[in-house]
C-alpha cells in the first residue's frame, strides 16, 4: 500500500544534542510537510518542500532544519533540542501545493528530551 | 488570516448514542473545510472534506458534517458512536485563495465513547 513512513517512532535525545527525523514517503507527491504536535495541541506547520522547494514559516524557531534529498525522502533535523521541543512530529505528503489536496500523515515521531 | 475553534475539548458519550463536535471557522475568503481524527500514538486520517457544492459531506466510518456559511460552522456528526470512535478529532481549514495549501488546525476535541 502507498503510504507515508516515519522513523524512528518514539526518539530519545539529550538537551543540546542534535537529533534528525525520517520521513519518506511512496506516493509520489511533489509535496512533503513537517508539523510540530504539543501535548494537547494542534499541528503546527513548521515547513513544507514542493519538489526541491523549501518554504518555511514565519514563526519557526532556526533550531530547526530540513532536507529533501528527492521525491521519496524528507529529514527534520533539530539542531539544539532544548526540552520545550519535546512534542510528535508528523510528516504530511500531498500531491499539488496549488490545488487542495488530501494531506496524507505518517504516524508521527514522538521526540523526548532529557 | 484563517483560524478553527473547536469549542469542545473532551465529548463523552454513551455507546450507540449519536454525537456532534462542534467547528467554527473564521475567514474573509471563501476556504475549504476538512475533519481529521487521530488514534492513539498515530497519525492524522481524513475523515470527510468540504471543497464545494452540496453542504451536507459524508465522510467514513459512518460520520458526516454539515457546512453552514452563514453560521460559520463546520460541526460533525455521527448519530450512533462506537467503543472504536474514541480518539481526537481536529478540525481544519485551507483558504487556497490566499496561495497556499497550509492546513490551519483547532486544537481538538477528544471523544471518548462509553460502553
Amino acid at each position: 500500500d502507498a503510504m507515508v513512513i516515519q522513523n524512528p517512532r518514539y526518539q530519545v535525545t539529550q538537551f543540546g544534542k542534535p537529533v534528525t527525523l525520517s520521513c519518506s514517503q511512496t506516493l509520489n507527491h511533489n509535496v512533503m510537510y513537517w508539523y510540530q504536535q504539543k501535548s494537547s495541541q494542534a499541528p503546527k506547520l513548521l515547513f513544507h518542500y514542493y519538489d526541491k522547494d523549501f518554504n518555511n514559516e514565519a514563526d519557526t524557531p532556526d533550531n530547526f532544519q530540513s532536507r529533501r534529498p528527492n521525491t521519496s525522502f524528507c529529514f527534520l533535523d533539530i539542531r539544539s533540542p532544548g526540552l520545550g521541543d519535546a512534542a510528535m512530529y508528523l510528516c504530511a505528503t500531498s500531491r499539488d501545493p496549488d490545488r487542495v489536496n488530501e494531506q496524507f500523515f505518517g504516524p508521527g515521531t514522538r521526540l523526548t528530551v532529557l | 488570516a484563517q483560524s478553527v475553534t473547536q469549542l469542545d475539548s473532551q465529548v463523552p458519550v454513551f455507546e450507540e448514542a449519536p454525537v456532534e463536535l462542534r467547528c467554527n471557522y473564521s475567514s474573509s475568503v471563501s476556504v475549504y473545510l476538512f475533519w481529521y481524527v487521530q488514534y492513539p500514538n498515530q497519525g492524522l486520517q481524513l475523515l470527510l472534506k468540504y471543497l464545494s457544492g452540496s453542504t451536507l459531506v459524508k465522510g467514513i466510518n459512518g460520520f458526516e458534517a454539515e457546512f453552514n456559511k452563514s453560521q460559520t460552522s463546520f460541526h460533525l456528526r455521527k448519530p450512533s458512536v462506537h467503543i472504536s470512535d474514541t480518539a481526537e478529532y481536529f478540525c481544519a481549514v485551507s483558504a487556497p485563495e490566499t496561495g497556499a495549501n497550509n492546513l490551519f488546525f483547532g486544537t481538538g476535541t477528544r471523544l471518548t465513547v462509553i460502553p
